[in-house]
């Protein structure tokens, strides 16, 4: 069963860098079928997506949060991370590690979710 | 970007009718938009993924249709544990991946 565990910090300063950490169980982030990606959630609003990494395929990113968002990827951990930088009060939400495919041999949507992490940007 | 509408953004509806969520996009995604449900306190759940297609361990009432720029989703006899959140998402054309409004279903 997979299992997507988001971790890091529920408090980030104003201008500071939000670092999220998601771990993976029950599977593996060197798929050369799955994206493994990050998506934020503001109470009452839709989900944004953040960014995305699938291995042989390379990382894409939001063009909104482009120049603020690196993800990378620990294959001895198989963690997947998050770092977005200079944040403000809009940057506050609930941040979920999520697992989508790109072609029909897998289920090509996001088909997987964690559980979430408030983060709240605030001094 | 492709900006997805739902409507409407709220549905009054009693359990054992039937419901008719839209999703419109502003150009065309094929068949490429899933349907999530999302209840208060959880993460999304993914229900049909390429316009028609139910994901594992979704029940045969919710189905999904369309192509295009216009998709439904329709459950064909509501449940009280269908009452939730529904949005749209599609993954035509990215950067970026988007998700419609949502459209809150109420009983």
């Amino acid at each position: 069963q997979l299992l997507l565990q988001e971790s890091g910090p529920g408090l980030v300063k104003p201008s500071e860098t939000l670092s999220l950490t998601c771990t993976v169980s029950g599977g593996s982030v060197i798929s050369s079928r799955h994206f493994w990606g990050w998506i934020r959630q503001t109470p009452g609003k839709r989900p944004e997506w953040i960014g995305s990494f699938r291995d042989g395929r390379g990382t894409f990113y939001n063009p909104s949060l482009k120049s603020r968002v690196t993800m990378s990827v620990d294959t001895s951990t198989n963690q997947v991370s998050l770092r977005l930088s200079s944040v403000t009060a809009a940057d506050t939400a609930l941040y979920y590690c999520v697992r989508h495919a790109e072609q029909r041999d897998a289920v090509p949507a996001f088909d997987n979710w964690g559980q979430g992490i408030l983060v709240t940007v605030s001094s | 970007e492709v900006v997805l509408t739902q409507s409407p953004a709220t549905l009054s509806l009693s359990p054992g009718e039937r419901a008719t969520l839209s999703c419109r996009a502003s150009q065309s995604v094929d068949i490429y938009l899933a349907w999530y449900q999302q209840k208060p306190g959880q993460a999304p759940r993914l229900l049909i993924f390429d316009a028609s297609n139910r994901a594992t361990g979704i029940p045969a009432r919710f189905s999904g249709s369309g192509s295009g720029t216009d998709f439904n989703l329709t459950i064909s006899s509501l449940e009280p544990e269908d009452f939730a959140i529904y949005y749209c998402q599609q993954r035509k054309v990215w950067p970026p991946l988007t998700f419609g409004g949502g459209t809150r279903l109420e009983i």
